[in-house]
């Protein structure tokens, strides 16, 4: 396994245009998380997935933000009507649930989205 | 809310020498877990080193280690005998036992100088 990928690695956008990403965690990992990455900041929580089930969302994805874990595999997030406050970068990450607890996140090397 | 403070957004060492990042966190929780990652330049975050709140021992992973002070709210990296290849961003993160998302602080831009 190659680990977390991410596709595409950047995109540059126009304001109000929609975009959407995607993330193909590692294969047996039950899963997955969207962070955000402004710079000089350290990574911000979104939303994560456990299989196809979002369990928890911050309150940093706005009406504008939808993720999808179709069949509990690779995850999208959308983003609707861009706004030049939504550049960044978009990391996802996917963890294996042992028992009670997951531990280690495996990041994927992010998609930088850039809002014109 | 829980707060990860990282105060040095930079350091500097000299190759082969020891440097330590700082990190203070605040939080209301008894059961939680601190982690240290690394981002090189262009590259992913990887895990560095991972501390358990329960456990009093700190942890270490070859050149890295911790200095975990419970009661200060205290999580500082060690790196021994600094190697080019640690120059990177250090970020160190909070996650409670039971929740998922991970909080993380600002970064420490870690520059080794030959």
């Amino acid at each position: 396994d190659t680990g977390v990928s991410q596709d595409p690695r950047h995109k540059i956008t126009k304001r109000g245009q929609n975009v959407t990403f995607r993330c193909d965690p590692i294969s047996e990992h039950n899963r997955l998380y969207w962070y955000r990455q402004t710079l000089g900041q350290g990574p911000e929580f979104l939303t994560y997935f456990q299989n196809e089930a979002q369990l928890e969302k911050s309150r940093l994805l706005s009406d504008r933000f939808s993720a999808e874990r179709p069949k509990g595999s690779f995850s999208t997030l959308e983003i609707q009507r861009t706004e030049q406050g939504d550049s960044a970068m978009y990391l996802c990450a996917s963890s294996l649930l042992d028992g009670r607890e997951s531990y280690e996140q495996y990041f994927g090397p992010g998609t930088r989205l850039t809002v014109t | 809310a829980q707060t990860v403070t990282q105060s040095q957004p930079e350091m500097s060492v000299q190759e082969a020498e020891t440097v330590t990042l700082s990190c203070t966190y605040d939080t209301s929780e008894s059961d939680y877990y601190l982690f240290w990652y690394k981002q090189p330049p262009s590259r992913q975050m990887i895990l560095v080193i991972r501390q358990e709140a329960y456990k009093q021992q700190n942890a270490t992973e070859n050149r890295f280690s911790v200095n975990f002070q419970k009661a200060a709210k205290s999580f500082s990296l060690k790196i021994s005998d600094s190697q080019l290849g640690d120059a990177a961003m250090y970020f160190c993160a909070y996650k409670v036992l039971g929740a998922d998302g991970l909080t993380f602080g600002k970064g420490t831009h870690l520059i080794i100088q030959p």
